[in-house]
């Protein structure tokens, strides 16, 4: 069964910092996709990055890019130059490629507080 | 507004009455998927929909919970006789050709 690890139940960054967020993933199958959601406080969730699997270059989405390592089944987000709107609860998430349902399966979240 | 809906955002209940939620996906999404989200925990997958057919269930819907699409639009679910344990938020998401999925705000259940 495919199960995603987010070890991390919260980090703190000052504004205009760099801060990275660890994920691991398990799965036996070779082609599958992996994203970054965040989920701001009482607000509805929204995709941040999204990696293929069979693609060595790691994503990048202006201040936020990823560090793929497809053998350690890690998935890091880093985000640089961080603001005080990127405080939010992120959730790493799986999603097997050419699936029945496509449906996703997510890691227990990082909460992402930003200091001024 | 031509993102995913849901209705109610959020609903208050007693423990054995009957709930239903409603979402309204991205007009062209054909693919409509039940998610749940308990407190610290990541959203689990409930069912998916892709048009009016329902082609995957959760071992986490029970008996108590039914999803419907009936014309391939909006969808609803209904949890009947709830329990305090249903208590949770359900999200509600699309995708169309484009396979990423699009969140509604999700609909907050509490079961007093």
């Amino acid at each position: 069964a495919q199960t995603v690890t987010q070890s991390q139940p919260e980090m703190s960054v000052q504004e205009a910092e760099t801060v990275t967020l660890s994920c691991t993933y398990d799965t036996s199958e070779s082609d599958y996709y992996l994203f970054w959601y965040k989920q701001p406080p009482s607000r509805q969730m929204i995709l941040v990055i999204r990696q293929e699997a069979y693609k060595q270059q790691n994503a990048t989405e202006n201040r936020f890019s990823v560090n793929f390592q497809k053998a350690a089944k890690s998935f890091s987000l880093k985000i640089s130059d961080s603001q005080l709107g990127d405080a939010a609860m992120y959730f790493c998430a799986y999603r097997v490629e050419g699936g029945a349902t496509n449906k996703l399966i997510f890691g227990t979240g990082t909460l992402l507080a930003v200091q001024p | 507004d031509t993102g995913v809906s849901q209705d109610p955002r959020h609903k208050i209940t007693k423990r054995g009455q009957n709930v239903t939620f409603r979402c309204d996906p991205i007009s062209e999404h054909n693919r409509l998927y039940w998610y749940r989200q308990t407190l610290g925990q990541g959203p689990e997958f409930l069912t998916y929909f892709q048009n009016e057919a329902q082609l995957e269930k959760s071992r986490l819907l029970s008996d108590r919970f039914s999803a419907e699409r009936p014309k391939g639009s909006f969808s609803t679910l209904e949890i009947q006789r709830t329990e305090q344990g249903d208590s949770a938020m359900y999200l509600c998401a699309s995708t169309g050709l484009v396979n990423e999925q699009f969140f509604g705000p999700g609909t907050r259940l509490t079961v007093l």
